[in-house]
């Protein structure tokens, strides 16, 4: 049992190129989150996915997009990297399920995080 | 919006000493409340959370935390710090309403822990 797993770890881009950050999670959770974490600012909500097939953006969506592939999988793609896109990543998962008044979620598993610079 | 300040984005503390990191939440209905913590190059980690059962909530690692409605307040605490201890500590909050809700992170506390 992994928990949730990203790929790079580590990675450098040069400005104006593009990549796909990777998660994956094996707890079988209904939603998925992106984070960034900056010095002085603490985690950050780019995107969040609260079931399969549905996404939407958090407090800092600009400059990327995301794909919810399957129920396991969550990607980040940054079209075109700038500057100010350093940062480190990190993918979250929880359970969201449905209650008698409404939604309850549960605690949220972070991945280990990639950490991005963008020259 | 509902949020957290974090008190202090440095605490450091003698080995053996207590640890009191502060969190204070602003929202007029008592929300979720949670602390992470997050050792160096690694993912962050449930400390504890507050979802209104009891307001002193114990957490792993010999943390604990207690809610305090009048002063709106979630302060982490552990009577004897340890070394292991060293890491980036968040509070983050989240509203009790029915439907999906975000998760917002205080900007966090660094406990240095000196021998």
């Amino acid at each position: 049992n992994a928990g949730v797993t990203q790929t790079p770890k580590f990675q450098v881009l040069k400005t104006g190129q593009s990549m796909t950050l990777q998660c994956a999670q094996d707890m079988n959770h209904n939603s998925m989150y992106w984070y960034r974490q900056d010095p002085g600012m603490g985690l950050r909500l780019i995107y969040y996915s609260a079931s399969e097939g549905t996404t939407d953006k958090g407090e800092v969506p600009n400059g990327y997009n995301v794909s919810r592939l399957n129920k396991r999988e969550f990607s980040l793609r940054l079209e075109s990297a700038a500057p100010s896109q350093t940062s480190v990543y990190f993918c979250a998962s929880s359970e969201t399920r449905q209650g008698g008044s409404g939604r309850v979620q549960g605690e949220q598993f972070f991945g280990p995080g990639t950490r991005l610079t963008v020259l | 919006a509902q949020s957290v300040t974090q008190l202090g984005s440095h605490v450091s503390v003698s080995e053996g000493a207590l640890v009191l990191l502060r969190c204070n939440y602003s929202s007029s209905v008592p929300p979720y409340l949670f602390w992470y913590v997050q050792y160096p190059n690694q993912g962050l980690q449930l400390l504890l959370k507050y979802t209104s059962a009891a307001t002193l909530v114990k957490g792993i690692n010999g943390f604990e935390a207690e809610f305090k409605k009048s002063e709106t307040s979630f302060h982490l605490t552990k009577p004897s710090a340890h070394m292991s201890d060293a890491a980036e500590y968040f509070c983050a909050v989240r509203r009790r309403n029915t439907g999906f809700q975000k998760l917002v992170f205080g900007t966090g506390t660094r406990l240095l822990v000196s021998p």
